[in-house]
């Protein structure tokens, strides 16, 4: 099956940890973004990549860290820096890089909640 | 900066029709998306119109676009209670990079 899986579905942390979420796609998609979803807030923006080795922040970058290490991968670290990380986390992808008529896919999400 | 704008809720009956509207500022958008994200999911595309086109029809779906008022609708016909979903519009733009702006979702209730 081609498609973006992301993992784990639920994630909890103690205030103060790092967290690593998951995001694999086989899709051979160039492009893969997260975005972050708070109820009434619609999806934003953390952080984007066009390209293996490359990426460029989105609209809410702070306290956030990835690495796009390979083409199938993109994984998102929260750090202790973000003040308020519990939220749904989203991951897309997208076939080319920079091409604004793409259609973005997106993974199931995960839920962190951080007690 | 660019902005996208939809009512947060809509309630109809079950077999009606549903309209879910969207407004947008970016004069320069290349393609519109409505997306569909039902409880705990991701979302799933459902249709999307490309900036020169008026209307578009996909099944129950019908897209209409208003480029002069930057308006989007989707309307849903004989609407199903598996329809229930929050519905976002989308909309990319020349220069965008193919970064997507968001509304922020219109949860629609269908009533049995």
């Amino acid at each position: 099956d081609g498609g973006i899986t992301q993992s784990p579905k639920y994630l909890f942390r103690k205030e103060g940890q790092n967290v690593t979420l998951s995001c694999e796609q086989n899709l051979n998609h160039d492009a893969m973004y997260w975005y972050r979803q708070d109820p009434g807030q619609g999806l934003r923006l953390i952080y984007y990549s066009q390209i293996v080795n490359d990426f460029q922040k989105g609209d809410i970058a702070e306290g956030y860290s990835v690495s796009r290490e390979k083409k199938e991968s993109f994984p998102l670290t929260v750090t202790s820096a973000q003040k308020n990380p519990t939220a749904f986390y989203l991951c897309a992808s997208s076939p080319n890089a920079g091409i604004s008529t793409d259609t973005q896919y997106f993974g199931p999400g995960t839920r962190l909640t951080v007690l | 900066g660019e902005d996208v704008e939809q009512s947060l809720f809509l309630s109809v009956r079950e077999g009606d029709s549903s309209v879910i509207n969207c407004t947008y500022t970016d004069s320069s958008s290349t393609y519109l998306y409505w997306y569909k994200q039902e409880p705990g999911a991701g979302l799933q595309l459902l249709t999307y119109i490309f900036s020169n086109m008026d209307m578009k029809q996909d099944q129950r779906l019908t897209v209409l676009l208003n480029k002069k008022d930057k308006h989007l609708s989707l309307r849903i016909a004989d609407t199903q209670t598996g329809d229930s979903a929050i519905y976002f519009c989308a909309e990319s733009s020349l220069g965008s990079q193919g970064n997507l702006i968001f509304g922020k979702g219109t949860k629609l209730s269908v009533k049995p």
